[in-house]
C-alpha cells in the first residue's frame, strides 16, 4: 500500500513570507496527486491536482501555486502568505478510480 | 453539479450501540463512487469504506457498513457496536463523473462523540 509523507508537520509563518510544503508518495507510481486545505471545523477544499509530472490543475484562484517536479513529489508554494492561508493542508494520492489516500497533514498558522 | 450533503454537524452515541451518519449526494452521471473517511483529532484522513454506483450490494468493512439507496441518492454510514475510539469527524465524499474523475467532493462532516 502507498504511504504519503508531508513536511513540515506544523509551521508558523508571518504574513508576507514565502511558503513551501512538500508531499512525497511511496509504494506507487504514476499517482494522481492532490492538495487540499481544511479550515478549522470545516470540510476539505480542493486546491490543486496533478495527473503527471509538470501537469497542474488549479481549482481555486488564490496566491498559492503547486508544482510536481517528480512523479511522486508534489509541492505547494506561496510567494507571500496571507492571514487567510492559515489552515490544515492535506496531500492525497490515488490511482484513478480507487480511493484517495491522505498524508498526515501540515498545520499552517499565518500571523 | 456534484454535491455532497451531511446534515448532522454533531452526534452522540452510547458506547456499544449502533449509529447512522447521514449523507446525500447529487449527480447526473450514472457512474460515480462514494466514500467515507474518518478524521480523528490528529487530523489524518482515514479511509473507511467505498461504494460504487453500480454495486448491487451494500459495502461492508468490519463494523462499518454503507446503506446505499441509489434512488434516494443517499449513502449513510452505519457503525455497529460503537467504541470510544470511534469519536472523530466523519466525512462523506464522492468521486466526480467519468469526464472529471480526478475531483473528489467532500461533505461538511459530522462530529461523532461516543459516550462511555
Amino acid at each position: 500500500s502507498q504511504t504519503i509523507h508531508q513536511w513540515p508537520a506544523t509551521l508558523v509563518q508571518p504574513v508576507g513570507s514565502p511558503l513551501s510544503l512538500e508531499c512525497t508518495v511511496e509504494g506507487t507510481s504514476n499517482p494522481n496527486l492532490y492538495w487540499y486545505r481544511q479550515a478549522a471545523g470545516r470540510g476539505l477544499q480542493l486546491l490543486f491536482y496533478s495527473v503527471g509530472i509538470g501537469q497542474i490543475s488549479s481549482e481555486v484562484p488564490q496566491n498559492l501555486s503547486a508544482s510536481r517536479p517528480q512523479d511522486r513529489q508534489f509541492i505547494l508554494s506561496s510567494k507571500k502568505l496571507l492571514l487567510s492561508d492559515s489552515g490544515f493542508y492535506l496531500c492525497a494520492s490515488d490511482r484513478g478510480q480507487e480511493t484517495q489516500y491522505f498524508g498526515p497533514g501540515t498545520r499552517l498558522l499565518v500571523l | 453539479a456534484q454535491k455532497i450533503t451531511q446534515t448532522q454537524p454533531g452526534m452522540f452515541v452510547q458506547e456499544k450501540e449502533a449509529v447512522t451518519l447521514d449523507c446525500t449526494y447529487d449527480t447526473s452521471d450514472p457512474s460515480y463512487g462514494l466514500f467515507w473517511y474518518k478524521q480523528p483529532s490528529s487530523g489524518e484522513m482515514i479511509f473507511l469504506i467505498y461504494q460504487g454506483s453500480y454495486d448491487q450490494q451494500n459495502a461492508t468493512e468490519g463494523r462499518y457498513s454503507l446503506n446505499f439507496q441509489k434512488a434516494r441518492k443517499s449513502a449513510n454510514l452505519v457503525i455497529s457496536a460503537s467504541q470510544l475510539g470511534d469519536s472523530a469527524m466523519y466525512f462523506c465524499a464522492m468521486r466526480g463523473p467519468r469526464y472529471n474523475f480526478n475531483k473528489f467532493y467532500f461533505g461538511s462532516g459530522t462530529k461523532l462523540n461516543v459516550k462511555p
